[in-house]
């Protein structure tokens, strides 16, 4: 069972750079989020998916775009890199249901200069 | 906006001790929570999901309880060993958000 798979697991961007981080997960679930984790901050939402086609913002969308055009995958794109988004991103998952808990990622480390 | 809070932010015990983590949360509207671990550079291992209805749930040397009314979680580890050293998480959910605390960070000493 592959769960939950992101690519790639690192990056180095240039400043103004742009770059798009993949999620891919074969439970079927229907939910999908991508969180970035940075020292003292704890984890905190981008952006979220609760099917589809479908995407919401999360506490930290600014500066990152996303989208979910087929069930299995969520994108999150960095459109012009900046320093600020060097950080841990993990891509997680869930079922619809009100019972089911979250399924992570690995995560990509993502540093911009 | 739901808060969640960890103490301690560190804990260092030697092998054998059981380990007592805490976790409170300030919107009780929860479906549930779950307990992660993290080692160094790596991603979230659930350990347990606790059901917003159940009180505690148990796997092996690990036993979380909830008190949803208070805001409560704690989660014990027994008999510890040096490879339980890592970052334990706790994280609520509301409605389709995930939220977390900042984690516990653990060590072991042999």
């Amino acid at each position: 069972n592959a769960g939950v798979t992101q690519t790639p697991k690192f990056r180095v961007l240039k400043t103004g750079q742009s770059m798009t981080l993949l999620c891919a997960q074969d439970m079927n679930h229907e939910y999908m989020y991508w969180y970035r984790q940075d020292p003292g901050m704890g984890l905190r939402l981008i952006h979220y998916s609760v099917g589809e086609g479908t995407t919401a913002k999360g506490e930290v969308p600014d500066g990152y775009n996303v989208s979910r055009l087929k069930k299995q995958n969520f994108l999150l794109g960095l459109e012009s890199a900046a320093p600020s988004q060097t950080s841990v991103y993990f891509c997680a998952s869930s079922g619809a249901s009100i019972s089911y808990g979250y399924t992570f990622g690995s995560g990509t480390r993502l540093t911009v200069v | 906006k739901q808060e969640v809070t960890q103490i301690p932010a560190a804990l260092s015990v030697p092998e054998g001790e059981n380990l007592v983590l805490n976790c409170s949360f300030t919107d009780s509207a929860i479906y549930n929570l779950q307990w992660f671990r993290q080692d160094p550079g790596k991603g979230l291992t659930s350990l347990l999901l606790i059901q917003s209805s159940q009180r505690e749930q148990t796997s092996g040397r690990l036993n979380a309880s909830l008190d949803k009314s208070s805001g409560r979680s704690t989660l014990y580890i027994a008999a510890s060993q040096p490879g339980d050293s890592a970052t334990y998480l706790c994280a609520v959910r509301n409605d389709y958000k995930l939220s977390f605390g900042a984690g516990t960070t653990v060590t072991v000493r042999a």
